[in-house]
């Protein structure tokens, strides 16, 4: 299954709300959808599993939703940490697979 | 609480083999799934394959069945990558993350080890 983030990069402020969306070649078990943040120089951190569920420490400013073959992540109030790349992923058929990634910069 | 602790950096030659580990604490080693995951100068995230070390039992992707062996210790709760004979398109970074999930599957990556950045280079 491929996973295609859009958009690629994306300019905001701090302050504003923002949907990054993953869609998937073939329909996805939203329980095996999740996201990642990962900033420059550091691993990525679990923000989302299960679609919609907050992983531990996570601020409720993060939220997921979709289901099939559509699904977004929406940071509410953007707070200048935000500004990263973020990665949607699924698991399916024993395999795993990451889209591109979606990097949000400060405007 | 959780850690997963990489090995250091590595600078090796084309040809040469290498074995990185991943040290974990925290958690009951042998019941989770540990995963490798490549990331290339600049690139996304790519999975590499899973190992369960309760019994060593291995997933692999297809893209990196035969390039790489896993392994891992439960003796010292430790995880390894290895490779036979780098090529220079090895270089990366490369992470271990502890695999949760639910209903027997392991689904997503919960903890991330901090990376060991993996140089292939004449």
């Amino acid at each position: 299954t491929v996973l295609t983030q859009s958009p690629g990069n994306l300019s905001l402020s701090p302050g504003e709300i923002t949907t990054l969306s993953c869609r998937a070649s073939q329909s996805v078990n939203s329980n095996y959808l999740s996201w990642y943040q990962q900033k420059p120089g550091q691993a990525p951190r679990l923000l989302i599993y299960g679609a919609s569920s907050r992983a531990t420490g996570i601020p409720d400013r993060f939220s997921g939703s979709g289901s099939g073959t559509e699904f977004t992540l929406t940071i509410n109030r953007l707070e200048p940490e935000d500004f990263a790349v973020y990665y949607c992923q699924q698991y399916g058929n024993s395999l795993y697979t990451f889209g591109q990634g979606t990097k949000l910069e400060i405007k | 609480e959780v850690q997963l602790e990489q090995s250091g950096a590595e600078v090796t030659k084309p040809g040469e083999s290498l074995k990185i580990s991943c040290k974990a604490s925290g958690y009951t080693f042998s019941s989770s799934w540990i995963g490798w995951v490549r990331q290339m100068p600049g690139k996304g995230l790519e999975w590499m394959g899973i190992i369960y070390p309760g019994d060593s039992d291995t997933r692999y992707s297809p893209s990196f069945q035969g390039q790489v062996t896993m392994s891992a210790d439960k003796s010292i709760t430790t995880a390894y990558l290895q490779w036979s004979s780098l090529k220079a398109s090895d270089t990366a970074i490369y992470y271990c993350a502890r695999v949760r999930g639910y209903g027997g599957y392991a689904v997503y990556f919960d903890y991330w080890g901090q990376g060991t950045l993996v140089t292939v280079s004449s």
